[in-house]
């Protein structure tokens, strides 16, 4: 059962354009989301998250937007350039239980910024 | 230097072998996790170990043990290696932070595995 689904494996956009990176999850307990970047040959890093508290978190380029009642979050990058380009990752956890934070991660969507 | 690393990067071994992958961590962080990584299936919890003395079963802890030397180390060995374990595998680290707070957690490197 993938509880948190990636829909798109791969996107291309032109570089200077926004780019739109889509995950939609199952388990309405979860309330903390993330988003990480992966460069080949390298392990993921921490880009970006939203607390379920919220709906909108921005951090320069990057905004998270989350809608709970679609159960769907997305990662708009703009403008998106060259650099960008890598796997992206989204991640959901819930409320620790016994003190345990578990992250459950889609599948990846492949981001290509085209010059 | 990295924060976390991990070694060795690549291994090829051959079906039965036992094997460890090993992670060190310099973030001071007490948490600790092994994950796998296959194509299109994201990352897959194998274990976590929240301090020295705690050790938890992830989601696909079959054939995997692990060891928590000390806070800054945290081992996985897969005691007889079968092809199906060819993967990416990737430790991770967090701290807990403020009591209800939410983790993030940083990856290493990652570890390239191929059973042949």
């Amino acid at each position: 059962d993938q509880q948190v689904k990636q829909n798109s494996p791969s996107l291309s956009v032109q570089e200077g354009r926004i780019s739109i990176l889509n995950c939609d999850y199952t388990n309405s307990m979860f309330d903390y989301f993330l988003w990480y970047k992966k460069y080949p040959a390298e392990g993921p890093t921490f880009l970006i998250s939203i607390s379920s508290i919220k709906d909108k978190n921005e951090d320069g380029r990057f905004t998270v937007f989350l809608n709970k009642s679609a159960k769907h979050l997305s990662l708009h990058i703009v403008p998106s350039q060259p650099g960008d380009s890598a796997v992206y990752f989204c991640a959901a956890s819930a409320q620790r239980i016994q003190g345990a934070q578990k992250l459950v991660f889609g599948q990846g969507t492949r981001l290509t910024i085209n010059p | 230097d990295a924060d976390v690393t991990q070694t060795p990067r690549n291994r090829i071994t051959k079906t039965g072998k036992r094997i460890m992958l090993e992670c060190s961590q310099t973030k001071g962080h007490d948490r600790m996790y092994w994950y796998r990584q296959d194509p299109g299936l994201g990352l897959q919890l194998i274990y976590y170990s929240f301090d020295v003395k705690d050790i938890n079963k992830g989601e696909i802890s079959d054939g995997y043990s692990v060891s928590r030397q000390a806070q800054a180390k945290f081992s996985l060995s897969l005691e007889s290696a079968i092809p199906n374990q060819t993967a990416l595998y990737f430790c991770a680290t967090s701290d807990p932070g403020l009591a209800g707070g939410q983790e993030t957690q940083y990856f290493g490197p990652g570890t390239r595995l191929l059973v042949l």
